[in-house]
């Protein structure tokens, strides 16, 4: 099977502008998590998706949203980019969103604001 | 305060050194990770533990559920598992919370 695959792998975006990343999940899987990475504050949960439904989401800014497609491919957007925007962005899949399952990682998207 | 906390941050070692790693954290939990990430980014899961020990190759994970604490082994290491590894906790509703990692370099 194909693992977990995001594009693009990179982005670099202007103060105000808007991004949307997608994350393909391993084929089967149902749940898609996102998480932001930055040497400062390290990964951080954003959300989590299962079966089109955000099941949780984690304490960012309304300006951090996502859908999941009947596919089960997600996509995440970022609206008024800022700085400290400026992250690899890392989508994970799991088969069904158990607490049991494993959690498989995408390769990132790294997004740089200007 | 950090709901989890890892030790130490920077570890360096000696090919074929016994290493451990250390998480704490102070939530409820439903289930601990240890994550593994290499330089460009990419995160291998390396453990999933809700009790007890696990083992996988030279690599061993243990929980203490009431103590709130598990440790990474590493035996006889290597210079590819130079890495950063990331310990990580589920709590309820599906939520994660990150340490801040610990960042390995084996020296050959």
């Amino acid at each position: 099977k194909a693992g977990v695959t995001q594009t693009p792998r990179y982005l670099i975006k202007t103060r105000g502008q808007q991004v949307t990343l997608s994350c393909s999940p391993i084929s089967g899987h149902r749940s898609v998590s996102w998480y932001q990475q930055t040497p400062g504050q390290g990964l951080q949960f954003l959300f989590e998706y299962f079966s089109e439904t955000q099941r949780n989401k984690g304490n960012f800014p309304g300006r951090f949203s996502g859908r999941q497609f009947s596919n089960s491919r997600s996509e995440m957007n970022v609206s008024t980019l800022e700085l400290g925007d400026s992250a690899l962005y890392l989508c994970a899949s799991r088969q069904a969103g158990g607490a049991a399952d494993t959690q498989y990682f995408g390769p990132g998207t790294r997004l740089t604001v200007l | 305060k950090n709901e989890v906390e890892q030790s130490p941050q920077n570890l360096t070692a000696q090919e074929g050194e016994f290493i451990t790693i250390n998480c704490s954290y102070s939530v409820g939990i439903s289930a601990l990770h240890w994550l593994q990430q290499h330089p460009g980014g990419g995160i291998v899961s390396l453990f999933m533990l809700s009790s007890g020990k696990k083992k996988h190759g030279r690599l061993i994970a243990t929980i203490n559920i009431q103590e709130k604490h598990s440790s990474l082994h590493i035996t006889a290491s290597h210079p590819r598992d130079s890495a950063v590894y990331i310990c990580a906790v589920r709590v309820a509703g599906n939520q994660f919370y990150f340490g801040t990692g610990t960042s390995l370099t084996v020296i050959p």
